[in-house]
């Protein structure tokens, strides 16, 4: 069955140091999403992105980070500086469709330390 | 988004049916029952949904009230691997699910 698959598994960097979380999506999928999870805490949505194109985001997903579809097969997670409190598990996640009827399928996610 | 409310754990025994109920008394005629876990280092994984009628997949069985105001996520022969955090939740549609604290699920061998 196809997966999504993310890279690294896990990220160790310092404070106020840029890093790329990557993505491969599953390949016929047309939506993409970054969640986070905190140690212990709820999954929380970051963005979704359509067609080259931030379509929603909350308001963890400041202006430090950003995202990207660099080609046809990778999606980034950039944090431009990062802080501790961004210390956290993120997941990539892909749909066929936008909407009720159309799963989310997960990566098993990039376990980020920042020190 | 509509709240859903689980028990924060359950456990059940190998082999065995297990009844993981969501309570959701404000659901919109729109919102759509998805029902998602999350074993121990892993990613959300997608097990279910549905609107009105009940639901059978090779995972699981959703039984939804004719109300909608609750629904059940049916596991018929629970193993260990079914050991995790089932989440219940509403989707209005659009793409962002928002996840409770969802209910642990431990299996006894």
């Amino acid at each position: 069955e196809p997966e999504v698959t993310q890279t690294p598994s896990h990220q160790v960097t310092q404070m106020g140091q840029e890093v790329i979380l990557r993505c491969v999506p599953i390949s016929n999928h047309l939506y993409f999403y970054w969640y986070r999870q905190i140690l212990g805490q709820k999954v929380e949505f970051l963005v979704s992105f359509y067609n080259n194109e931030i379509s929603e985001k909350s308001e963890i997903f400041d202006d430090q980070f950003s995202v990207e579809r660099p080609d046809g097969s990778n999606f980034t997670l950039k944090i431009r500086s990062t802080k501790l409190e961004d210390s956290a598990m993120y997941f990539c996640a892909s749909s066929e469709d936008r909407g009720k009827n159309s799963p989310l399928h997960f990566g098993n996610g990039t376990r980020l330390t920042v020190t | 988004d509509a709240k859903t409310t689980q028990p924060n754990s359950m456990e059940s025994n190998e082999e065995e049916p297990v009844h993981l109920p969501c309570n959701h008394s404000t659901i919109s005629g729109t919102d759509y029952i998805h029902w998602y876990r999350q074993l121990p280092s892993q990613g959300p994984e997608y097990v279910i949904h549905g609107l009105t009628s009940n639901v059978n997949n090779r995972m699981a069985s959703l039984a939804i009230a004719e109300d909608r105001k609750s629904s059940t996520l049916i596991l018929h022969r629970a193993t260990l691997r079914d050991a995790a955090v089932y989440y219940c939740i509403l989707s209005f549609g659009n793409e962002k699910l928002t996840f409770g604290t969802g209910t642990r699920l431990t299996i006894i061998p």
